[in-house]
């Protein structure tokens, strides 16, 4: 099965901050990568797919790019709305894989 | 609006059952792939299984497999999950959500979630 390893666990800025998550696969997934959203007591929320698409309603400071198996997440200017769990969804074969997800909190 | 609702959850012995439901509404639920996912309390999501838009294909993750099975009633605008042999490690919040199965493939929207707990 192909392993997703998403870094770090946990991480803790300023508002206002840029933010990088990444997502880095056992093997080529094209671009068969999303990213989710879990605000504390939350259902998860799409935030992009297609590894770089936005999903309509997304604020625009969240962007994600990559392809193959190396990926990204970047919050552009950190929001304290943004505090949540974020994961990696990988989906080009089965089974498919979840990341082990990054607590982002507010420093 | 989608609207996936799941029920079903509650308190079951290990090595027994319990079918969990998911009613749709706000789209054609016959036109979309349905995946369910579980996360175990203070854990991390894990995707469980999805279903084809017509029940034909139905895939599975290795620690649920020959355990679990998925299925639909398009009729009903429903789908199911199937738990057998259940163990204390299942225990977990159980999401539906639908599927866009295409040239990506994602969930878009997801259910409120139901509770199932195995414990003697």
């Amino acid at each position: 099965d192909i392993q997703m390893t998403q870094s770090p666990s946990s991480l803790s800025a300023s508002v206002g901050d840029r933010v990088t998550i990444t997502c880095r696969a056992s093997q080529d997934i094209s671009d068969f990568l999303a990213w989710y959203q879990q605000r504390p007591g939350k259902v998860p929320q799409l935030l992009i797919y297609a590894a770089s698409t936005l999903q309509s309603g997304v604020p625009s400071r969240f962007s994600g790019s990559g392809s193959g198996t190396d990926f990204t997440l970047t919050i552009s200017g950190l929001q304290p709305e943004d505090v949540a769990t974020y994961y990696c969804l990988r989906s080009n074969s089965a089974p498919w894989t979840f990341g082990q997800g990054t607590k982002v909190e507010i420093k | 609006e989608v609207h996936l609702v799941e029920s079903g959850g509650g308190l079951v012995q290990p090595g027994g059952s319990l079918k969990l439901s998911c009613a749709a509404s706000g789209f054609t639920f016959s036109s979309y792939w349905m995946t369910w996912v579980r996360q175990a309390p203070g854990k991390g999501l894990e995707w469980l299984a999805n279903i084809k838009h017509d029940g034909s294909a139905k895939f599975y993750v290795d620690s649920v497999k020959g355990r679990f099975t998925i299925s639909r009633d398009n009729a009903k605008n429903s789908v199911y999950l199937q738990m057998n042999s259940l163990r204390a490690e299942d225990t977990a919040v159980y999401y539906c959500a639908r599927l866009k199965y295409g040239s990506s493939r994602h969930t878009d929207d997801w259910g409120q979630g139901t509770l199932v707990t195995v414990s003697s």
